[in-house]
C-alpha cells in the first residue's frame, strides 16, 4: 500500500546551494501538486503538474524555483541558490484526476537553510 | 478569489466532550470540499470529500457536513488520539489548486 513517497524527509543546505526534492505519486496517479507550509501558516499552493507538463505554476516564485514531472521517474521540485527564507516543509500530493477528487499527501521534506 | 477560514484556531476538549469545527468558504463553483488531519511533523491525512450542500460523511467519531457557505466537522466523544490539526480545503472550477485554511488545532485531554 505505497502512498505518496517523498525524499529526503529532511534536507539541510547552506545558503547558495541547490535543493532537490523528490516525489513519487501513488500508483495510478498522474496528477501532482506541490505545496509549501511555513510554521503557523497554512499550506500554500506552488505548482500543479501532469506527466511531462506543467499545468499551473501560479504559486511558484518567479526565480530560483522550478518543477518537473518526467515521463519516467519522480516529480522534482528544484530550488536554486537557496536562501534562509526557503526553509519550510514542502509537501507533494497526488490524485488520479484533477476534477472532483481528493489529493493524497506525502510526509513532506523539511528543508533547513543554514 | 477562493478563500477558506477555519475556526476556532485552537480547541481544548476533555475526553468525551463533543464539539464542532467550522470551515467557512468562498469559491467560484465548488468542485469539492476536503477535510484532512495533520499530526506534528507529518503530511496531511485525507478524511472526507463533500461535493454538494446537504451531504454528510462519517468515519468513527467524526462526521462532516456541508452547506452552501460552510462545513462542520463534528467530533463525538473524542479521545486523546484525536488530538491533531484539522485542515479544510476547497477546489473551485476556476483553477486546479486546493485552497487550504490555516487549520484548527485540537487537543483532547484525558
Amino acid at each position: 500500500n505505497a502512498g505518496v513517497m517523498q525524499n529526503p524527509r529532511h534536507l539541510v543546505r547552506r545558503r547558495g546551494q541547490e535543493a532537490r526534492l523528490r516525489c513519487s505519486p501513488m500508483k495510478g496517479h498522474s496528477h501532482v501538486y506541490w505545496y509549501r507550509q511555513l510554521p503557523e501558516e497554512g499550506l500554500k499552493f506552488m505548482v500543479y503538474l501532469q506527466k511531462e507538463n506543467i499545468i499551473d505554476e501560479s504559486g511558484m516564485p518567479k526565480e530560483r524555483f522550478s518543477a518537473e514531472f518526467p515521463k519516467e521517474g519522480p516529480s522534482i521540485l528544484r530550488i536554486q541558490q537557496v536562501v534562509r527564507g526557503d526553509s519550510a516543509a514542502y509537501f507533494c500530493a497526488s490524485s488520479w484526476t484533477v476534477k472532483n477528487t481528493e489529493a493524497f499527501f506525502g510526509q513532506g521534506t523539511r528543508l533547513t537553510v543554514v | 478569489e477562493d478563500q477558506v477560514t477555519q475556526s476556532p484556531e485552537a480547541l481544548r476538549l476533555q475526553e468525551g466532550e463533543s464539539s464542532s469545527l467550522n470551515c467557512s468558504y468562498t469559491v467560484s463553483g465548488l468542485r469539492g470540499l476536503f477535510w484532512y488531519r495533520q499530526d506534528p511533523g507529518k503530511g496531511p491525512e485525507f478524511l472526507f470529500t463533500l461535493y454538494s450542500a446537504g451531504e454528510e460523511k462519517e468515519k468513527e467519531r467524526l462526521k462532516a457536513t456541508l452547506t452552501k457557505k460552510e462545513s462542520f466537522l463534528h467530533i463525538t466523544a473524542p479521545k486523546p488520539e484525536d488530538s491533531a490539526t484539522y485542515l479544510c480545503a476547497v477546489q473551485g472550477d476556476t483553477g486546479n489548486q486546493f485552497y487550504f485554511g490555516t487549520g484548527t488545532s485540537l487537543t483532547v485531554i484525558p
